[in-house]
């Protein structure tokens, strides 16, 4: 049983692109969670997602930052128009039902030039 | 306002030491979550856990639901477990939102 996926693991991009990074959870698991942690800092809440649902996006910074987890495929979260303050570590994890044990992916790492 | 507090901050112990990592939160939860950081950055989930004590190798983790505080502890501590330990509490309606405290980065000497 493949854990959470998460591509790409390093991703740069100039000011001004977008940035889009995707997780696919473990077999089973319809509930995906992102996380960020900037560069010294600690992890904090983004999106909580459900398969075609957001269920809590309270994390989720106001403009260019929106979430997906669609019927088929992978969950995605986009970042329009990068600035150089989204360079981070995005961190998704899943779980197969809510109040329930979080399993993390690996991460990507966002750069912005 | 949601809190989840850690300390110490940074420990160094010797081989073989005995390790207590504290963390206490600040309003009723229904679990509380053990994390791993490696220090190449990957997350590993050691524990979740609402009541008692749970154990899994050299890991131990406690909970006191009603003095909101919890433990994890590792004992016969090796070099290996240097790492950043992060406990996280779920706040929010949907009791899923993940608070984090700050992380306790150990560092074990051989």
């Amino acid at each position: 049983n493949a854990g959470v996926m998460q591509n790409p693991r390093h991703l740069v991009r100039r000011r001004g692109q977008e940035a889009r990074l995707r997780c696919s959870p473990m077999k089973g698991h319809s509930h995906v969670y992102w996380y960020r942690q900037l560069p010294e800092e600690g992890l904090k809440f983004m999106v909580y997602l459900q398969k075609e649902n957001i269920i809590d996006e309270s994390g989720m910074p106001k403009e260019r930052f929106s979430a997906e987890f669609p019927k088929e495929g992978p969950s995605i979260l986009r970042i329009q128009q990068v600035v150089r303050g989204d360079s981070a570590a995005y961190f998704c994890a899943s779980s197969p039902a809510s109040h329930n044990e979080q399993f993390f992916g690996p991460g990507t790492r966002l750069t912005v030039l | 306002k949601n809190e989840v507090e850690q300390s110490p901050q940074n420990l160094t112990a010797q081989e073989g030491e005995f390790i207590t990592i504290n963390c206490s939160y600040s309003v009723g939860i229904s679990a509380l979550h053990w994390l791993q950081q490696h220090p190449g950055g990957g997350i590993v989930s050691l524990f979740m856990l609402s009541s008692g004590k749970k154990k899994h190798g050299r890991l131990i983790a406690t909970i006191n639901i009603q003095e909101k505080h919890s433990s994890l502890h590792i004992t016969a501590s090796h070099p290996r477990d240097s790492a950043v330990y992060i406990c996280a509490a779920p706040f929010g309606t949907s009791g899923s939102r993940l608070t984090f405290g700050e992380g306790t980065q150990l560092t074990v000497n051989p």
